[in-house]
């Protein structure tokens, strides 16, 4: 059982919602990940959190909002999505020294669709 | 910029079949590979871990080789078994920036038949 999880864990949205995604780790780690998974294509990154301050935004659309109030949860707020966004959203923690990562651990996955 | 490109993107053996996953990179400056394990609608599971100084990695039936001058790993499964079927990822680590970040490859779909 993986020390991540992930809440809802299937989301359907109309894209004048508003809802957020929320990511909760239990392994002590300093740096927590939101990655973007669709058909076909490889696991995106989206948002890197280490200690707390935000150090990657690999240009993602305004319409996805991240929020780390502390070092075990991590939030993704949704805002006018495209049917485009609809796609498994995954969070991972890991433990960040010296600017390495180590193994990456995983949550489940919010499972998202945009109608 | 690295790219991780994986082949086969899907494969089918039966029960108790040897197999062999490939995963090759374009930047060999990495820092560590992974491979992941990832199930139907699931998240994903680290399998192995080489560092880049390492050759291999074994854990179980698993093992896992890297050879960086050629950017290249392969992941070895002994006498599959239909639990093995998933979703298999590698992911390669590079060196540098405030947090360095995964970069995945698509994946081998591996269905192992009873």
């Amino acid at each position: 059982e993986t020390g991540v999880t992930q809440t809802p864990r299937h989301l359907v949205m109309g894209m004048t919602n508003k809802k957020s995604l929320k990511c909760e780790q239990h392994l002590g780690h300093n740096a927590m990940y939101w990655y973007k998974q669709s058909a076909k294509k490889p696991l995106e990154l989206m948002f890197v959190y280490s200690l707390e301050e935000r150090v990657e935004n690999n240009s993602v659309p305004s319409r996805f909002s991240p929020e780390c109030p502390n070092s075990s949860h991590l939030f993704l707020h949704l805002h006018t999505l495209q049917p485009e966004d609809s796609a498994l959203y995954l969070c991972a923690s890991s433990q960040v020294v010296q600017g390495y990562i180590d193994t990456q651990y995983f949550g489940p996955g919010t499972r998202l669709t945009v109608l | 910029k690295q790219e991780v490109t994986q082949i086969p993107a899907a494969l089918s053996v039966p029960e108790g079949e040897n197999l062999v996953l490939n995963c090759s990179f374009t930047d060999s400056a990495i820092y560590n590979l992974q491979w992941f394990r990832q199930d139907p609608g699931k998240g994903l599971t680290s399998l192995l871990l080489i560092q880049s100084s390492q050759r291999e990695q074994t854990s179980g039936r698993l093992n896992a080789s890297l050879d960086k001058s050629s950017g290249r790993s392969t992941l070895y499964i002994a006498a599959s078994q239909p639990g093995d079927s998933a979703t298999y990822l590698c992911a390669v680590s590079g060196y540098g920036g405030a947090t360095n970040k995964l970069i995945f490859g698509t994946g081998t779909l591996l269905a192992v038949q009873p």
